[in-house]
């Protein structure tokens, strides 16, 4: 398996803009998390989906972020409009309901840079 | 809500031994994870606790208890491509809360 994929793996834009991070998952695995990870706060959780249902978007910063899953096999992060405090490197994993512990796969991620 | 807390940054000498301690504070607890994230990389899997006790993997060993509210990551025969930093993780439900990460230099 290719393991968890994203792109664009750098994206930088001015403020104001529009910036949409997509994810595959690893194909069978049923949760998909977005995580943003700064050196201030550390890697926080925005939102996690169960069988491209979204269970808890409780870290979701405000409206102006949003996420969607159409299917199992695609996820979009978007932010709109876009800030320069937005910057930060947005990781995507995935992982597959287990007995004991589900470990979550990352991907790369994608670095953003707000101007 | 979750509190974890670890050092920021630590130092330790190839070949030799380093504890990596983390303490939580948490509403719900399934289980406690450690990840290694190598500087712009990924975060990777490296353990699970979730019973009480000391769980070895080659040269890493993780130990929890539950009671206090402790864990800590145990790694021997430092190697240079250890340097890295290690992120504490605590399992509510199917997500993770991370603490901050340790930096961890080691030095020849």
């Amino acid at each position: 398996d290719a393991g968890v994929i994203q792109s664009p793996r750098h994206e930088v834009t001015e403020m104001g803009q529009e910036v949409t991070l997509r994810c595959k998952p690893i194909s069978g695995h049923d949760y998909l998390f977005w995580y943003r990870q700064t050196m201030m706060r550390g890697l926080e959780l925005l939102i996690y989906f169960n069988n491209n249902v979204p269970i808890d978007d409780s870290g979701m910063p405000e409206d102006r972020f949003s996420a969607k899953m159409p299917n199992a096999s695609f996820s979009t992060l978007k932010i709109q409009p876009s800030e320069p405090r937005d910057s930060a490197v947005y990781f995507c994993a995935s992982s597959q309901e287990g007995v004991f512990y589900n470990e979550q796969f990352f991907g790369p991620g994608t670095r953003l840079t707000v101007l | 809500g979750q509190n974890i807390d670890q050092p920021t940054e630590m130092t330790a000498t190839e070949g030799a031994i380093v504890q990596i301690n983390c303490t939580y504070q948490t509403s719900g607890f399934n289980g406690l994870f450690w990840y290694q994230q190598h500087a712009g990389e990924a975060p990777t899997f490296l353990s699970y606790n979730v019973l009480d006790g000391l769980e070895e993997k080659g040269r890493f060993s993780s130990f929890l208890s539950r009671s206090k509210g402790y864990s800590y990551l145990l790694l021997k025969e430092l190697q240079m491509k250890d340097s890295a930093s290690y992120l504490c993780a605590v399992g509510s439900g199917y997500a993770l809360n991370f603490g901050k990460g340790t930096s961890l230099l080691v030095t020849p």
